[in-house]
């Protein structure tokens, strides 16, 4: 069975500083890591995908992969208020891997004005 | 627009009342997906279909049913709903990434259905 963990929260962050989201997950040949972010009531959008060890930027954010420790992890910088929401972590274990994306619980993210 | 459609959006039946939920993708997408959110549970994938009449199950299959007979339409239905069946829906889909395995995933709306 695979499994995302991260940790529920809610995390509370004051506005402008760095807002930092954690997962770890199980399956050992996962190859695509996603993070999505959830407002309440509505969908998941994708704001974050990556694929090789290391950091990899994008405005605000930067995701972090280590996959020896199995750990992948969200930056947010500049937090705002438009950034609370609920931030799912996705797992896909690839080689061609047809179940698709196992997602934790996700982490409430709370930004203080 | 590249999108994914559910409809409908919202629903409030009563048990043993057959329904389907619709979800449609003009992406030409190959993988497509349902999965049910809950609170506490996150999201739990239902069926997934890799592409035309291929379907398999997900980690919560029981109650549903699902069929893929066009590329951009994957219905999930109900043949008998039951309270337990209460939840915010989500269909998703995805173009292969090979040959890592598929790629991100593009959620629909949502459907929040109501089984009384």
């Amino acid at each position: 069975q695979k499994e995302v963990e991260q940790n529920s929260g809610p995390l509370s962050v004051p506005e402008g500083a760095i807002a930092s989201l954690n997962c770890t997950y199980s399956d050992r040949v996962s190859q695509s890591f996603f993070w999505y972010r959830q407002y309440s009531g509505k969908s998941p959008e994708l704001i974050m995908s990556i694929y090789s060890n290391g950091d990899k930027e994008d405005g605000r954010f930067t995701a972090q992969l280590n996959k020896a420790s199995q750990y992948v992890s969200l930056l947010i910088r500049d937090s705002q208020p438009s950034d609370s929401a609920t931030y799912l972590c996705a797992v896909n274990s690839g080689g061609g891997g047809a179940d698709g994306l196992t997602f934790g619980k996700g982490t409430h993210l709370i930004i203080q004005p | 627009e590249a999108q994914v459609t559910q409809n409908p959006r919202y629903l409030i039946t009563v048990t043993g009342k057959k329904l389907t939920v619709t979800c449609s993708q003009n992406m030409n997408h190959e993988y497509m997906s349902w999965y049910r959110q809950d609170p506490g549970l996150g999201l739990r994938q239902i069926y997934y279909s890799m592409n035309v009449e291929v379907t398999d199950k997900g980690d919560v299959p029981e109650g549903y049913k699902v069929s893929r007979k066009e590329k951009r339409n994957f219905p999930l239905i109900l043949e008998s709903p039951s309270p337990n069946q209460t939840s915010l829906y989500f269909c998703a889909s995805s173009p292969p990434v090979y040959p890592s395995g598929y790629n991100e995933q593009f959620f629909g709306p949502g459907t929040r259905l109501t089984v009384l």
